[in-house]
């Protein structure tokens, strides 16, 4: 697609289930990120791809929240054992390292848990 | 104090005024960027201001960035109902972006 796709777009759950969330990038984009952002808050810097490199997981939360990109391509961000705190909107960018430094987001995945 | 913070947090003018925002933050960047938001949603991109770069122009915005006291202003002018949104200012160093807790606008028909 042309831009930055997430999936689902709405997602309620029960406390203490698992959820995925995913995030399919722009295509041929390197850098992927994941944000989450509290109702009227700011956004809060979960995770980093970028390429072949290691991760920077430096704000994920806890550890039930981990995240993976297969193939330099899809990422999923997985939250086990859900708290009502983990209620926000997940929003998913990514970036062309190579050739700009504009970062394109998706729409982003509400999470309300119940 | 995290990076990349605004100020004011919210901001209410009437149509045709304008609007000035502010960001400052605290280390060394790259670039400087604003985004848009509406209604909690997706971003989207603005301006981009490149750490050696004082001033830009883009439309109906202006761009300043202060390096020397780590601080940027978007204006923007002659605001419409349609500008009603929240604006965040993005700090960019090395591959790490850090966005702020953002300025809600209202623009007031």
């Amino acid at each position: 697609g042309a831009g930055v796709s997430q999936s689902p777009s709405n997602k309620v759950t029960e406390k203490g289930k698992d959820v995925e969330l995913r995030c399919d990038p722009i295509s041929g984009h390197t850098a992927l990120y994941w944000y989450r952002q509290s109702l009227g808050q700011g956004l809060e810097f979960l995770i980093y791809f970028q390429g072949n490199s290691a991760p920077d997981k430096s704000g994920l939360p806890s550890d039930r929240f981990s995240a993976e990109r297969t193939g330099g391509s899809v990422s999923t961000l997985t939250i086990q054992r859900t708290q009502q705190e983990d209620s926000a909107v997940y929003l998913c960018a990514s970036r062309d390292t190579s050739s700009g430094n504009t970062i394109y987001f998706g729409e982003g995945s509400w999470l309300t848990v119940v | 104090s995290q990076q990349g913070e605004e100020d004011p947090q919210a901001l209410s003018i009437q149509e045709g005024e304008n609007a000035t925002m502010n960001c400052s933050y605290k280390t060394s960047i790259n670039n400087l960027q604003w985004y848009r938001q509406n209604s909690g949603r997706g971003l989207v991109h603005l301006i981009l201001i490149r750490s050696n770069e004082r001033e830009k122009h883009s439309g109906r915005l202006r761009v300043t960035l202060d390096t020397s006291k780590k601080s940027s202003s978007l204006l923007i002018t002659a605001s419409r109902a349609a500008d009603t949104a929240s604006y965040f200012c993005a700090t960019v160093s090395g591959q790490k972006v850090t966005f702020g807790i953002g300025t809600k606008l209202q623009v007031i028909p």
